[in-house]
């Protein structure tokens, strides 16, 4: 089964207000990671939280981590169009080597 | 640097034909990994290489062999293609710390569309 899961599993939101996107995980983590798909594309990496990190900033993005509930968010604020993708969040258990990636959540923005 | 880069970008075969997808990246990384992409799926591990000259299995590798062919290159082979292998293939790369622990970040390729009738 898949160690991560998004919510919701699509997003259609009006160009300027913020996404929020969240990841639920199963066992114990490392750290987690959110990716970015455009259509067509291959994944790109966006930002990466670790175990005893609580939230992290990059830009437009804020991601927030709670090992107690085992789940993540992604928030993207003040949308832009060109924000329309998919996003994947991504985990590697603690002692482990392989990614885990989620189903992810198709983000649309209108302009 | 090109990246990771796969060859072709898009395939179609008859049931039972088979094929090789390339994956070769420049990134002198370690490790390398075999993805497949279904609609709603998410990314599920076909195989990967921990380093050079090692292959294992991930979540879904029947109907697939892979070959490292060196540092750079780490191609999948389907043998006898069906329908159900019809999907979005990548192929994504993990480099290693000074210290040769992983690094968590992978890098992906652009993807190979695959077709089986």
């Amino acid at each position: 089964s898949q160690q991560g899961e998004e919510d919701p599993q699509a997003l259609s939101i009006q160009e300027g207000e913020n996404a929020t996107m969240n990841c639920s995980y199963k066992t114990s983590i490392n750290n987690l990671q959110w990716y970015r798909q455009n259509s067509g594309r291959g994944l790109v990496h966006l930002i990466l939280i670790r175990s005893n990190e609580r939230e992290k900033h990059s830009g437009r993005l804020r991601v927030t981590l709670d090992t107690s509930k085992k789940s993540s968010s992604l928030l993207i604020t003040a949308s832009r169009a060109a924000d329309t993708a998919s996003y994947f969040c991504a985990t590697i258990r603690t002692g482990g080597f392989k990614t885990i990636f989620g189903a992810g959540t198709r983000l649309f923005v209108k302009a | 640097n090109a990246g990771v880069t796969q060859t072709p970008k898009f395939q179609v075969l008859k049931t039972g034909q088979s094929m090789t997808l390339q994956c070769a990246q420049d990134m002198n990384h370690n490790s390398m990994y075999w993805y497949r992409q279904d609609p709603g799926m998410g990314l599920r591990l076909i195989y990967y290489s921990a380093s050079e000259g090692t292959t294992d299995k991930g979540e879904v590798p029947n109907g697939y062999n892979v070959s490292r062919l060196n540092k750079r290159e780490f191609s999948l082979r389907l043998e006898s293609a069906a329908p159900s292998q019809t999907s979005v293939y990548f192929c994504a790369s993990r480099g290693a710390t000074n210290r040769g622990l992983f690094q968590e970040t992978q890098y992906f390729g652009p993807g190979t569309r695959l077709l089986v009738l």
